[in-house]
């Protein structure tokens, strides 16, 4: 069955950086986009980042020059590299599968990664 | 940005009962708009896609409907298990949105 499991969360100072992971099974990995989404403490879903089945890389703009995702298509992982964080970046994080190769909504999440930027 | 807003924000209703909420766009969409549940403690469900596409595994009383900038998720013979949050998600142009969400309430 289809698994994606985060790891690499935690506590951070701001201006501090952190790695996400998220370790897939269960799919053929090289075919499938991966998103990472948030949820800010009491606040909704807000879609971060995202890698495509060929590596391209897309951002939400709150992100953009600060954090980096990139896949291991030999290790079915994907990375969430974030520096510089701010408070603002405190949330619950979700690895998410693409629902196909050229589509995106998504149709299986991990269970989350807490990171809190806190000093 | 695309904007998603949801409306109700909050509904409380009873079991068995049918629940209608809406999700309005601020550019048109096509049919690139999804429906999530989001239970507390639990990862985000995907309960249709395509405006009304159905998902394998996911109960009947779900169904979605709409297209352009006006959509709507309809329950129908709510049960307890329904209370959650339910988010509409556009796919259609990045930055990829979510609305901020319809909390409903099984009393």
């Amino acid at each position: 069955q289809v698994q994606l499991v985060e790891s690499g969360g935690g506590v951070v100072q701001p201006g501090g950086s952190l790695r996400l992971s998220c370790a897939t099974s269960g799919f053929n990995f090289n075919d499938y986009g991966i998103h990472w989404v948030r949820r800010a403490p009491g606040k909704g879903l807000e879609w971060v980042a995202l890698v495509q089945y060929d590596g391209s890389d897309k951002y939400t703009d709150s992100v953009k020059g600060r954090f980096s995702i990139s896949r291991d298509n030999s290790k079915n992982t994907v990375h969430l590299h974030m520096n510089n964080l701010t408070a603002g970046d405190t949330a619950l994080y979700y690895c998410a599968k693409a629902g196909g190769s050229y589509v995106h909504y998504f149709d299986y999440w991990g269970q989350g990664d807490l990171v809190t930027v806190s000093s | 940005e695309i904007v998603l807003t949801q409306s109700p924000n909050f509904q409380s209703v009873t079991p068995k009962e049918k629940v209608t909420f809406t999700c309005r766009a601020s550019q048109d969409l096509g049919i690139s708009l999804h429906w999530y549940q989001h239970k507390a403690d639990q990862s985000p469900k995907l309960l249709i896609k395509y405006a009304s596409q159905s998902i394998s595994g996911v109960p009947s009383r779900f169904s979605g409907s709409g297209s352009g900038t006006e959509f709507t998720l309809t329950i129908s013979g709510l049960e307890a298990e329904d209370a959650a949050t339910y988010y509409c998600h556009q796919s259609n142009t990045l930055p990829y949105t979510f609305g901020q969400g319809t909390k409903l309430e099984i009393k």
